[in-house]
């Protein structure tokens, strides 16, 4: 069972550069989330898609942009990369809400330099 | 606004004693409480989730009370093995509000089971 599949694993930008994180679930759930994970920060949401089609800001989605393509998937952009911004990124669904279990994926670790 | 605290950040015990991982938070309104187990390079895995209207949860060796009026929730681990060795995070989903942002994480607690 995949479950949730992030790519890419592991990337490094040069301050400026823009990349689109993918993400995507086969359980055929309806709500997919964007977090990221910084030491001593915990889980800090930044975007999320409580079903197809809609989208809303989290806790902190100053510098990311967000698509949910379909039911399937949900990518995250940074338009130019910041030092800030290096961080891991998890992606997660769940089936409806955050009021169901999350399943989360491995994560993207990014490096902006 | 929701705040989860976990306490101790960081534990370390012999291979098959018994313990306890605590979270607390500090509005009693929530929906449902989830503990969850996170290996290092991985992403989250979802261990128990409790309702609101249930006081325990539990799967295997692994059992996860809650008192809501307290704000406070256990985990126990009994007789704990190496590969239970991980962080365990909680995290409670307020009643009020639809959006995501009323899931509030704790930063974790660091388990070490030596051999």
């Amino acid at each position: 069972n995949a479950g949730v599949t992030q790519t890419p694993k592991f990337q490094v930008l040069k301050t400026g550069q823009s990349m689109t994180l993918q993400c995507a679930q086969d359980m055929n759930h309806n709500s997919m989330y964007w977090y990221r994970q910084d030491p001593g920060m915990g889980l800090r949401l930044i975007y999320y898609s409580a079903s197809e089609g809609t989208t809303d800001k989290g806790e902190v989605p100053n510098g990311y942009n967000v698509s949910r393509l379909n039911k399937r998937e949900f990518s995250l952009r940074l338009e130019s990369a910041a030092p800030s911004q290096t961080s891991v990124y998890f992606c997660a669904s769940s089936e409806a809400g955050i009021r169901s279990p999350l399943h989360f994926g491995n994560g993207t670790r990014l490096t902006v330099t | 606004k929701q705040e989860v605290t976990q306490i101790p950040a960081a534990l370390s015990v012999p291979e098959g004693e018994n313990l306890v991982l605590n979270c607390s938070f500090t509005d009693s309104a929530i929906y449902n409480l989830q503990w969850f187990r996170q290996d290092p390079g991985k992403g989250l895995t979802s261990l128990l989730l409790i309702q609101s209207s249930q006081r325990e949860q539990t799967s295997g060796r692994l059992n996860a009370s809650l008192d809501k009026s307290s704000g406070r929730s256990t985990l126990y681990i009994a007789a704990s093995q190496p590969g239970d060795s991980a962080t365990y995070l909680c995290a409670v989903t307020a009643i009020r509000g639809g959006g995501a942002d009323g899931l509030t994480f704790g930063k974790g607690t660091h388990l070490i089971i030596q051999p």
